[in-house]
């Protein structure tokens, strides 16, 4: 079992509805979780990070962090053709003191 | 915001060469730099956590005597890829640890021929 989970998709949504990105964890230790958004032929940028349960709100992002279900989600609200790229999920573990990342889910956003 | 250097951004070189790549934390100090290897349409793969003043740690199957690492300060790590070759081709990109979580340099893509 990989240690953070994600569907590579690519999940495909239409112009402004909105997006749900899933990510599973293994390690209960897991503190924290970020969000990092990657566009083709470029590096990891950080959108956001939650380390509460619950949901936390960035403008058209949302971060739900569910500990007992070990489960991490981000909705992107008014989808936009320039959200289209891959969404990569990370754990950061104490113990391992680094992020550990899912392979990533790719978002598409047609007009 | 953090920011993270890369440098080059892109370099060729003949097979059997190395080539440096430079990473430098520009805004903050880091005492932990992360390299990452990235094949196109594949995930991310990170290939050594470097902590200054001490060894690399290397993850496992990647050659630490073909891809040297140095941490000399806090603010730079370098990479050298030793006696390149086409199969070394990919992006590398750098990573440096900041207060909250890790930022990104935009990365380097090498070509070897």
């Amino acid at each position: 079992q990989k240690e953070v989970e994600q569907n590579s998709g690519p999940l495909s949504v239409p112009e402004g509805a909105i997006a749900s990105l899933n990510c599973t964890y293994s390690d209960r230790g897991s503190q924290s979780f970020f969000w990092y958004r990657q566009y083709s032929g470029k590096s990891p940028e950080l959108i956001m990070f939650i380390y509460s349960n619950g949901d936390k709100e960035d403008g058209r992002f949302t971060a739900q962090l569910n500990k007992a279900s070990q489960y991490v989600s981000l909705l992107i609200r008014d989808s936009q053709p320039s959200d289209s790229a891959t969404y990569l999920c990370a754990a950061f573990t104490g113990t391992a003191s680094k992020l550990t990342f899912g392979t990533g889910t790719r978002l598409q956003v047609t007009l | 915001g953090a920011v993270v250097s890369q440098h080059p951004s892109w370099v060729i070189c003949k097979s059997g060469t190395s080539v440096k790549i430079e990473c430098r934390s520009l805004d903050f100090q880091a005492t932990t730099m992360f390299w990452y290897r990235q094949f196109p349409k594949q995930s991310l793969m990170l290939m050594a956590t470097s902590n200054e003043g001490s060894k690399a740690t290397y993850e496992q199957g990647v050659e630490k005597d073909k891809f040297l690492i140095n941490h000399a300060s806090l603010t730079l790590s370098t990479l050298t890829v030793t006696s390149a070759h086409p199969e070394d081709s990919s992006f590398y990109i750098c990573s440096a640890r900041g207060a909250v979580t890790q930022y990104f340099g935009p990365g380097t893509r090498l070509l070897v021929l």
